[in-house]
């Protein structure tokens, strides 16, 4: 059974760093892409970022609203990905879901892990 | 970027009455090797979202088939033959065929 546990949420102050991670079982983790996504509260779906397999070159796509804060990793050899928040604003306030990607989509989702930036 | 738009906002229905939810892209969805990247997810509330369509019209993995998906280029619809209780949540379509990866912004399904 596929499973993807995030952990590392919590409360933090506007400009500090925080950092989640994704601990993935149930499949071959080194071979799929792994893409982050979040949900502000109340509100819709927003992607966050996407990191391809080693395979493919292990590149990575940020969206713009977190591009140069936020920096995504893996450890595929503990089947763990990381993403790496800098500089944290008020509006990153979502819960953050991380995905296995399946191909053109995300097939599996964690339950999430919630951030709140606040002072 | 590629916007989404969906309708309706919310959809009342009635327990084994059909749903349709419409959604439409600022451009085509079809990518340069052929297929076209759009999903659709489930969202029952306090749970995170779920996979139920993807490349249109494939139905995931354990999904009931009174769900189905239809469309091409820049409309889709997502269509439930009979709406269960189960069902309530919000439905968002997705769009993978280029970055930044965007949703709709939702569509609230909820029984009369």
């Amino acid at each position: 059974e596929v499973q993807l546990v995030e952990s590392g949420g919590g409360l933090v102050q506007p400009g500090r760093s925080l950092r989640l991670s994704c601990t993935a079982s149930g499949f071959t983790f080194g071979d799929y892409p792994l893409s982050w996504f979040r949900q502000a509260p109340g509100k819709g779906l927003e992607w966050v970022v996407f990191i391809r397999s080693k395979v493919d070159g292990g590149t990575t796509e940020y969206a713009a609203s977190v591009k140069g804060r936020f920096t995504i990793s893996r450890d595929d050899s503990k089947s763990i990905a990381y993403l790496q928040m800098n500089s944290l604003k008020t509006e990153d306030t979502a819960v953050y879901y991380c995905t296995k990607w399946g191909g053109s989509f995300s097939d599996y989702w964690g339950q999430g892990a919630l951030v709140t930036v606040s002072s | 970027d590629i916007v989404m738009t969906q309708t309706p906002l919310s959809s009342p229905v009635t327990l084994g009455q059909p749903a349709s939810i419409s959604c439409r892209s600022s451009q085509s969805l079809v990518h340069s090797d052929g297929n076209t990247y759009l999903s659709w997810l489930q969202q029952r509330p306090g749970q995170p979202p779920r996979l139920l369509i993807y490349k249109i019209s494939q139905r995931f993995s354990g999904v009931p088939d009174r769900f189905s998906g239809s469309g091409a280029g820049t409309d889709f619809t997502l269509k439930i033959s009979r709406v269960e209780a189960e069902d309530v949540g919000v439905y968002y379509c997705m769009q993978a065929t280029q970055f930044p990866l965007t949703f709709g912004g939702g569509t609230k399904v909820e029984i009369k």
